[in-house]
């Protein structure tokens, strides 16, 4: 069935490092796949998205390429901030169904100032 | 325009206790999503509502869970008879629809349920 497998937590950067987080998934046809962030205490975010290959999701500086031939969305930024702190989750969307989610189990990321 | 709203935030039951949990979808929004996490594990789909109608409960358990969104009032998720593996974050999102930027689902900050 379809899944996503996100690379393990958590993440401990220093301010200013360069972030990857690892998002592969297995699915049929073309997902569309997302990027959500959940801050202490707080519900989800939609960060980013992209809805078919090769196209790059971008948002706060973060920055995700939907790569059809890796079977990859990986999360991306160029200086992390202490407030990036945060879980982040990996999801896509089944191309016929417009709203099940299925989700990754999420990474904790903690930047050190 | 306040967003999704979870209450409690924290539940904990003893076994063979009801649990009720609550979500308020933002303004406007008449889908709503419950979604279950446990520990270590993503977020798995449990029921799609739309007002006072269940369109998909295939990822909800047959048996102790049930769900209703009236026409008044937050939608529901109640388990009934909560053993310890029930124990996880319930998280809830509502949406304008479901297809283009009206599906676009937007969440609440979960109800972390402790069983006993």
């Amino acid at each position: 069935g379809d899944s996503v497998t996100q690379m393990e937590g958590p993440v401990t950067l220093s301010e200013e490092a360069f972030l990857t987080i690892n998002c592969t998934y297995t699915a049929t046809g073309y997902p569309s796949l997302f990027w959500y962030v959940q801050y202490p205490g707080e519900g989800l975010q939609l960060l980013l998205k992209a809805t078919k290959a090769d196209d790059k999701g971008s948002n706060k500086g973060f920055e995700a390429t939907y790569r059809k031939e890796t079977t990859s969305f990986h999360l991306e930024k160029g200086s992390v901030q202490v407030s990036d702190s945060a879980v982040y989750f990996c999801a896509l969307r089944r191309p016929h169904s417009n709203y099940q989610l299925i989700w990754g189990a999420g990474t904790k990321l903690i930047i050190k100032p | 325009n306040a967003g999704v709203m979870q209450n409690p935030r924290h539940l904990v039951r003893r076994r063979g206790q009801e649990a009720r949990l609550r979500c308020s979808p933002m303004k406007g929004h008449s889908h709503v999503y419950w979604y279950r996490q446990l520990p270590e594990e993503g977020l798995k789909f449990m029921v799609y509502l739309q007002k006072e109608n269940i369109i998909d409960e295939s990822g909800m358990p047959k048996e102790r869970f049930s769900a209703e969104f009236p026409k008044e009032g937050p939608s529901i998720l109640r388990i009934q008879q909560v053993v310890r593996g029930d124990s996880a974050a319930y998280f809830c999102a509502s949406s304008l629809g479901t297809s283009g930027a009206r599906g676009e689902q937007f969440f609440g900050p979960g109800t972390r349920l402790t069983v006993l």
